[in-house]
Order: structure tokens, then C-alpha cells, then sequence
């Protein structure tokens, strides 16, 4: 079966700190892979998706990057945090076409 | 552009109160429609879907109907539980997935 991974659960980091966060799905092969943030007690606002292997696209130009280094896994990266990074980020995979499947999400508290 | 318009809350309700959460979308296309349910603390589940025009989604007691002549996919549940207490993410997915604001429910005993 199809499973989607995202670690870690929480994390605090200081302002100016490097941040990787990760995500791999199992089960599938080529999947679309998203990013989503989510600010305290607001909506998603997708942040990057990728087709494939090296290829991202940026919905949302900002302190953030992502990279795709293999075919299951999709990393969102920043070399500098800033406060307003702080929110609770999503992982998620276009299984079928009937919808998304998403990680249980990374809370990131920037200090 | 495809968008979402869903109620905003937050939502109070006492148990066993009947819910509806209104949502409305604009689309070129034939989108699939969508409620997800977030948990506290948790990722994004998906509650039921619709996929055409007239299509009954439905699970865990709720359920939306796809009414293409309103564009509207409204949520509902007759008695409402204070486990039901999360946020709900209408959505519709034509070309990519186009999530509404959310609407946080909370249900008191």
C-alpha cells in the first residue's frame, strides 16, 4: 500500500538557523509531490510541488527552497530561518486523481 | 483562475446539533470536489469526495452533495459529536488541488 512520511514531528529552531525538512512516499513510483504551509490558524498555501526527479516548481517566492534527489523524496530546505517561517508544514502526494494524500505535518517554531 | 469559498468560522455547536458548513467553487472545467478533516496537532485526511455533478459523498455521517447548477459542495451532519470537533478543508481538483480557508468546528458536550 501507499504510505507518505514526513519527519520530524516538531522542531524549534533559532532565527538565522538552517532548516531540511523531509518527505518520502512509498508504495508508488513518479508520484507529484507537494509542500504546504500553514500559518497558525489560517489555510494551506501551497509552497512548492514537483512532477519528477530535479524538477520544482515555486508557487511562492520566499526564504524557502525545495529539491527532489529522488523519486520518493522531497525536501524543504532554507540556509537562514526567519520568524515568519514559523507554522505547521504539509507534505502531500497525488495519489489518484480523487485527491491528495497528505504526511502528519512538521511544527516549526523559528525563535 | 479554479477557487474555493467555504464558510468562515470559527463554528460553536453543542452535541448532537445538526452542522452545515457551506462551500462554493468556481471552475472552468469538471473538477472532482473534496472535504478533508484536520485533526489537532495532525496532517490533512480526507473526509469524502465527489467526482461528478449530483455525486453523494459521504463517511463518518457526513455528507455533500455536488450541485452544479449552485457550485456548491456543502458539508453536513445531522448530529453533530464532540470527537467531530476539527478543522474543515473544502477542496476541488481540476488540472492541481485548490483548497478553501479551512473551518475550525468545535463541539461542546
Amino acid at each position: 500500500s501507499q504510505t507518505i512520511h514526513q519527519w520530524p514531528a516538531t522542531l524549534v529552531q533559532p532565527v538565522g538557523s538552517p532548516l531540511s525538512l523531509e518527505c518520502t512516499v512509498e508504495g508508488t513510483s513518479n508520484p507529484n509531490l507537494y509542500w504546504y504551509r500553514q500559518a497558525a490558524g489560517r489555510g494551506l498555501q501551497l509552497l512548492f510541488y514537483s512532477v519528477g526527479i530535479g524538477q520544482i516548481s515555486s508557487e511562492v517566492p520566499q526564504n524557502l527552497s525545495a529539491s527532489r534527489p529522488q523519486d520518493r523524496q522531497f525536501i524543504l530546505s532554507s540556509k537562514k530561518l526567519l520568524l515568519s517561517d514559523s507554522g505547521f508544514y504539509l507534505c502531500a502526494w497525488a495519489g489518484t486523481p480523487y485527491g491528495y494524500t497528505f504526511g502528519s505535518g512538521t511544527r516549526l517554531t523559528v525563535v | 483562475g479554479d477557487s474555493v469559498t467555504q464558510m468562515e468560522g470559527p463554528v460553536t455547536l453543542s452535541e448532537e446539533a445538526f452542522l452545515t458548513i457551506n462551500c462554493t467553487y468556481t471552475a472552468t472545467g469538471y473538477p472532482s470536489l473534496f472535504w478533508y478533516v484536520q485533526y489537532p496537532g495532525e496532517g490533512l485526511q480526507l473526509l469524502l469526495k465527489a467526482t461528478k455533478a449530483d455525486d453523494k459523498g459521504s463517511n463518518k455521517g457526513f455528507e455533500a452533495t455536488y450541485r452544479k447548477e449552485t457550485t456548491s459542495f456543502h458539508l453536513e451532519k445531522g448530529s453533530v459529536q464532540v470527537s467531530d470537533s476539527a478543522v474543515y478543508f473544502c477542496a476541488l481538483m481540476d488540472n492541481d488541488m485548490r483548497f478553501g480557508a479551512g473551518t475550525r468546528l468545535t463541539v461542546k458536550p
